[in-house]
């Protein structure tokens, strides 16, 4: 079974400037899909960016980038210039490249951006 | 953009009801998914179908919980008698299928269940 471990549950970061979030997963398998999702307070599941597992370059969407790291099973989210509209709840999420398979979630980090 | 949708957005039932939750998935996805979400808590699997049947579910999907597809666009949860534990956010998700290998789970923006 897989595990995905976010270690930390809040985090805080000025306006402007760069944070980064971790993320950690155990798996055996060797194909797969990671995911960074943004839940704000609506509650509504907003992917943010997405990485295949067989590809060495990392996944950039505007100022969200990841640092995949396979053999240490390793996917950080790093948000650039952070904005106040950032503030959410942010899981990492595991998705085996099956015909069928779920998604596993982390715990989730809260983030708050200030002013 | 096609986007998964879901509802109701609310509902509140009493200890014991059934209740329905709809999902519309997204018109060429062909895998079905349904999480939970307790507040506060990580976003669970509930269960997952294809090809008009369950392709695999987890421990929280019991005989009170039950799935189906009745006219090839709803996709709905059925819990048949609620109990205080069942509430929470219920997230409906697809995926198509593209060459065999899987594409991203879009998920709908959730029922948020109450149960007094």
């Amino acid at each position: 079974a897989q595990t995905v471990t976010q270690s930390q549950p809040e985090m805080s970061v000025q306006e402007a400037e760069t944070v980064t979030l971790s993320c950690t997963y155990d798996t055996s398998e060797n194909n797969y899909y990671l995911f960074w999702y943004k839940q704000p307070p609506s509650r509504q599941m907003i992917l943010v960016i997405r990485q295949e597992a067989y590809k060495q370059q990392n996944a950039t969407e505007n100022r969200f980038s990841v640092n995949f790291q396979k053999a240490a099973k390793s996917f950080s989210l790093k948000i650039s210039d952070s904005q106040l509209g950032d503030t959410a709840m942010y899981f990492c999420a595991f998705m085996k490249a099956t015909n069928a398979g779920k998604s596993t979630f982390g715990d989730g980090t809260t983030l708050t951006v200030k002013p | 953009e096609p986007e998964v949708t879901q509802t109701p957005s609310h509902q509140v039932t009493q200890m014991g009801q059934e209740v329905i939750l709809r999902c519309v998935p997204i018109s060429n996805h062909l895998y079905f998914y349904w999480y939970r979400q307790i507040l506060g808590q990580k976003v669970e699997f509930l269960v997952s179908f294809y090809n008009n049947e369950i392709s695999e579910k987890s421990e929280i999907f019991d005989d009170q919980f039950s799935v189906e597809r009745p006219d090839g666009s709803n996709f709905t949860l059925k819990i048949r008698s609620t109990k205080l534990e069942d509430s929470a956010m219920y997230f409906c998700a697809s995926i198509p299928r593209v060459a065999g290998v899987q594409e991203t789970q879009y998920f709908g923006p959730g029922t948020r269940l109450l149960v007094l």
